[in-house]
């Protein structure tokens, strides 16, 4: 089941704009991931940020947290055509027993598509 | 590169056929996960291992089965192979047990089933 929605499904700009995605979940989390994933090949891991956090930087990336309100969103700056892709946040299903089994749960991603 | 392989790269079959698909971890992480990705479902967790053990499952069918060697590889077995499972299947390794780190992937295998 999906716990993590994103928003918008396609994202189309320009190089040097900026791309902002909104992820959505539903249940309480431990953290939230946002992942990368180029046509067809494996996910590369952006950034971790923690349920006791509410923004984080990692070069042009930045990702805020609202637990609140059950969202984070993924802003991209500058962006490049390299960062033509699929962005899919995924939250820590947790465990009934307490700790976390880390297990991922994924939305179903947003497509970034960075026009040269 | 994340530090995990996984073998084959690509995989074609027909209904009813086994497969074995293999993953092995970045040195020193003892936790691996296995993820199924198709085009109607999307990312879908399957099935944990702990050095060596199993912790936890998600939408793993019962045809599908998996385990963790003390080297700390993985093989995941699919069996009776319907077209619907045709999908990625990914690997991912994290350190220890808990969900407070990154988890690094494999480039995945691309399962057909014909």
């Amino acid at each position: 089941s999906q716990q993590g929605e994103e928003d918008p499904q396609a994202l189309s700009i320009q190089e040097g704009e900026n791309a902002t995605m909104n992820c959505s979940y539903k249940t309480s989390i431990n953290n939230l991931q946002w992942y990368r994933q180029n046509s067809g090949r494996g996910l590369v891991h952006l950034i971790l940020i923690r349920s006791n956090e509410r923004e984080k930087h990692s070069g042009r990336l930045r990702v805020t947290l609202d637990t609140s309100k059950k969202s984070s969103s993924l802003l991209i700056t500058a962006s490049r055509a390299a960062d033509t892709a699929s962005y899919f946040c995924a939250t820590d299903s947790g465990y009934r027993g307490g700790g976390s089994q880390g297990n991922l749960i994924f939305g179903k991603g947003t497509k970034l598509s960075v026009k040269p | 590169d994340s530090g995990v392989t996984q073998t084959p790269k690509h995989l074609i079959t027909a209904t009813g056929q086994r497969v074995t698909l293999r993953c092995s971890p970045r040195s020193g992480d003892l936790s691996v996960y296995w993820y199924q990705q198709s085009l109607d479902q999307g990312l879908q967790f399957l099935i944990h291992y702990y050095n060596g053990e199993e912790r936890a499952k998600g939408n793993i069918l019962e045809r599908f089965s998996a385990q963790q060697f003390p080297d700390l590889h993985s093989e995941l077995n699919l069996s009776s192979l319907e077209l619907g499972d045709s999908a990625l299947y990914f690997c991912a390794s994290t350190l220890g047990l808990a969900g407070f780190n990154e988890q690094f992937f494999g480039p995945g295998t691309r399962l057909t089933v014909l």
